[in-house]
């Protein structure tokens, strides 16, 4: 069974800085998929960005990156230029690949909250 | 406009009762899960399936019951088993276990409180 660490449950940074949230998690795979998810406080559950394990490269979406470290099972969301809109619950979620039985879904940490003051 | 609906948003029971929360996706997935969120918790698997008239046990599947009669449809019942049912419950849904697809689409939540 794989797990996802979150090691901080709040963080709070001004409007316009930069922001890392941190996640590790564990598992025996090779191949899997790990993601990001924003969980404002509508509740609705938001993609943030993902990453494949197979890719070297980092993942990015506008204002979002990734900083992947396979090795080392790590899995940090950088927020740069932070908003208020930001504020929200930040999910680390892993997947397994298809052929390892990814049909079972997400693994999810247990989030950051992160206020994002004006 | 593609997406999931989940309902009631809001939901009360009184201890001993069923109650059934709805799921319902026009994205023509294949794959749909449930999942209960607690404050700290994260989000824990109760139950999937990947195909009609099929479902896995997830993580927490104790004190729920699943059906998948229609691709489009997985209803999730809370029974009278279930210890501590007060939580928040998504459902989402994926492509397709061997699409390729990898991403979870979620409905907005449903809020059962027991009183």
């Amino acid at each position: 069974a794989q797990t996802v660490t979150q090691s901080q449950p709040e963080m709070s940074v001004q409007e316009a800085e930069t922001v890392t949230l941190s996640c590790t998690y564990d598992t025996s795979e090779s191949n899997y998929y790990l993601f990001w998810y924003k969980q404002p406080p509508s509740r609705q559950m938001i993609l943030v960005i993902r990453q494949e394990a197979y890719k070297q490269q980092n993942a990015t979406e506008n204002r979002f990156s990734v900083n992947f470290q396979k090795a080392a099972k790590s899995f940090s969301l950088k927020i740069s230029d932070s908003q208020l809109g930001d504020t929200a619950m930040y999910f680390c979620a892993f997947m397994k690949h298809e052929a390892g039985g990814g049909a079972d879904g997400l693994t999810f940490g247990k989030g950051t909250h992160l206020i994002i003051q004006p | 406009d593609g997406g999931i609906t989940q309902s009631p948003k809001y939901l009360f029971r009184k201890e001993g009762q069923n109650v059934t929360l709805s799921c319902e996706q026009n994205l023509n997935h294949d794959a749909m899960y449930w999942y209960r969120q607690d404050p700290g918790q994260g989000l824990r698997l109760i139950y999937y399936s990947q195909i009609v008239n099929d479902f896995q046990k997830g993580d927490i599947a104790e004190g729920y019951s699943v059906s998948r009669e229609k691709k489009e449809s997985f209803p999730l019942t809370v029974t009278s088993a279930q210890k501590n049912p007060t939580a928040f419950y998504l459902c989402a849904s994926r492509e397709g276990p061997f699409s390729g697809a990898n991403v979870l689409t979620f409905g907005a939540g449903s809020r059962l409180t027991v009183l």
